[in-house]
Formats: structure tokens, sequence, C-alpha cells
């Protein structure tokens, strides 16, 4: 009955710095997320994947950030040459999709998070 | 596109007195909506979702929730407060259709209980 999981919990970088934070999802769901929540503010989408495929990418803030899901399990989100305006929570989230009356939506399960702080 | 209001970034109650956190949102489609409680250094857990059917949502810890779709609001109520309630709570709208998966939140409203 494992929950969504991520490491580590806490991250301390310099400036610079390449950093990689991992997300094991609940097992068996097809779908994956990955949010950013700035200090004082909501999550914000950054990723999707549907099994290995990266489907949006579009909340992504810049080139320096790469998500990947290589065999649609455990997913890995590297930020390059950090900054300190990365530092964030970074929020994974995996997916069943529901059934209801207005049609299928997805009931997203989250992970603790990792805080991502960029000295 | 969607996007979500939460009035009041800190509500403070008393023990045992209403709790009532304000969501609007606005979405061009009928909308999904969800209520998330944070609490700290912890993921989000959901609280309540209205998927389209019942407009009064009933969700855990006695939170429930009311779809007014003439108002555009969801706002998110509890009878009485307890301490543990203490928490940042989060209104999120994704759109309804085929495809869409996208959760937008609002800013989130932090909530205090008064002994």
């Amino acid at each position: 009955g494992a929950g969504v999981s991520q490491s580590p919990r806490y991250k301390v970088a310099k400036r610079g710095q390449d950093v990689a934070l991992r997300c094991d999802p609940i097992s068996g769901h097809v779908s994956l997320f990955w949010y950013q929540q700035a200090l004082g503010q909501g999550p914000e989408f950054l990723t999707y994947f549907q099994n290995e495929a990266q489907l949006d990418k579009s909340g992504l803030p810049s080139d320096r950030f790469f998500a990947e899901r290589p065999e649609g399990s455990v997913s890995t989100l590297k930020i390059q040459r950090t900054q300190q305006e990365d530092s964030a929570v970074y929020l994974c989230a995996s997916s069943l999709v529901r059934l209801s009356a207005g049609g299928v939506y997805n009931e997203q399960f989250f992970g603790p998070g990792t805080r991502l702080t960029v000295l | 596109a969607q996007s979500v209001t939460q009035l009041g970034s800190h509500v403070s109650v008393s023990e045992g007195a209403l709790v009532l956190l304000r969501c609007n949102y606005s979405s061009s489609v009928p909308p999904y909506l969800f209520w998330y409680v944070q609490y700290p250094n912890q993921g989000l857990q959901l609280l309540l979702k209205y998927t389209s059917a019942a407009t009064l949502v009933k969700g855990i810890n006695g939170f429930e929730a009311e779809f007014k779709k003439s108002e555009t609001s969801f706002h998110l109520t509890k009878p009485s407060a307890h301490m543990s309630d203490a928490a940042e709570y989060f209104c999120a709208v994704n759109p309804s259709g085929a495809g869409s998966y996208q959760l937008t939140f609002g800013k989130g409203t932090k909530l205090s209980v008064i002994p």
C-alpha cells in the first residue's frame, strides 16, 4: 500500500550545480506529473508522462530542466546549472484515470516533495 | 484556459467555529474541482472532489464543498474547526473532457485554528 515516494526529501545545491530528483509512483499508475511549488504559492505544472512518453513539457521553465521516465515507472527530474530562482518544492504525482458522470478525470496522488534550496 | 482564485491567503478561526475557505474558478469547459490539504513538510492530500455528479460534495475530516455554477465557486466548509485542521488548503481545477489532465492550483489559504 505504498504511496508516491520522492527522494531526496531535501537537497541543498550550490548555484551552478546539477541536481537529480527522483519519483517512485504508485505501482500501476500510468500517468506521472511533476509540479513546482515556490514558497507561498500553489503548485505549478511542469511536465506530464503517460507511461514512458513525455506528452507535455510545456511547464518546464527553461531548457535547464529535463525529465525522463525511461521504463514507464520511476521518473527523474534533472536541473542543470541550478539558479537561486530554482529553489522550490518539487512535487511528483501519479494518477489513475477515473470515470464520472461528466467523463473521465485524473485523480492525482502526490508525493511528499523534494525541497530544493540553491545557495 | 482555466484559473483559480482563493480569497484570503490566511484565515484564522477559533476552535469549534465554522471554517469557510473561498475558491472561485474560471474554465472554458465544465470543470472538475478539487480541494487538497497540505500539512507542513508533507505533500498534498485530496480532501474532496467535484466530478459532475452531486453539487454538494462531502470529503474527509468533516469537510464539504458546494459547486455553484452561477457563481463559479467551490467554497470549502466545515461546521466546527479542530486544532488538527490547521494546515494550508489548495483549490484546483481540471477541465473536463477527453485528454484533460493538468491541474491548475490556487495560491492556497493557510488556516490557523485558535484554541
